[in-house]
């Protein structure tokens, strides 16, 4: 069975960076994408970006671009997101998930915190 | 990008009863590109529906999506306590995905 285990609670200064991983583990016979998504307190979900896991190809929201980084170690099957230049907005439970085979995203991480705050 | 709006914000409803969330969007979706997912308060989404109205692994079939083009309906035929929870589109249509503002099913 496919599982993602993700890191711990962050917490930041403005204007930090902060790197998230990902495992997983369990078979998979096909390829697939990796996504992060975040949910500030209270609010909606969040799409970021998404890494192939055979390819490497990544994709960002425009809304991310150029403080987003999403990289991948194979040999260690985790994915990384890394973002930049944080601020207070920046504050919400981050989480990764698969790219379900018919479509949407499942499973899912348990989520990672990450507070910015001075 | 495609905005989703869901409707009604909060549905109050009794175990036993049908609930109907609404999920509309700015712009067609092709493909019935959409997915419904279920979460409950410190968990991660839990993913309903794809396709616009496939069920994804173990979920009950009192789930069902229906619904294209612009216009999808998430409906829970007959509510049990486990079901209040707040529930999400999303559209995986175009970049960037994006997801409406949530509908919570909450117990009357």
């Amino acid at each position: 069975q496919f599982q993602i285990v993700q890191s711990g609670a962050e917490v930041k200064k403005p204007g930090a960076s902060v790197k998230v991983s990902c495992k997983t583990s369990g078979s998979t016979f096909t390829p697939y994408s990796i996504h992060w998504v975040r949910q500030a307190p209270g609010q909606s979900l969040e799409w970021m970006g998404w890494i192939h896991s055979d390819t490497g190809k990544t994709g960002y929201s425009e809304k991310f671009q150029g403080r987003l980084s999403i990289t991948r170690d194979t040999s260690a099957s985790t994915t990384y997101m890394q973002l930049n230049s944080l601020r207070s907005a920046d504050t919400a439970v981050y989480y990764c998930a698969r790219s379900h085979l018919g479509g949407g995203f499942d499973p899912w991480g348990q989520g990672s915190l990450v507070t910015v705050s001075s | 990008e495609i905005v989703l709006t869901q409707s009604p914000g909060t549905l109050s409803l009794s175990p036993g009863e049908r609930a109907t969330l609404s999920c509309r969007a700015s712009q067609s979706i092709n493909n019935n590109y959409l997915a419904w997912y279920q979460q409950k308060f410190g968990q991660p989404p839990r993913l309903l529906i794809y396709g616009a109205s496939s069920r994804a692994t173990d979920i009950p079939d009192r789930f069902d999506g229906s619904g294209s083009g612009t216009d999808f309906t998430l409906t829970i035929s007959r509510l049990k306590p486990e079901d209040f929870a707040v529930y999400y589109c999303h559209q995986y249509n175009s970049s960037p995905h994006t997801f409406g503002g949530g509908t919570r099913v909450d117990s009357k």
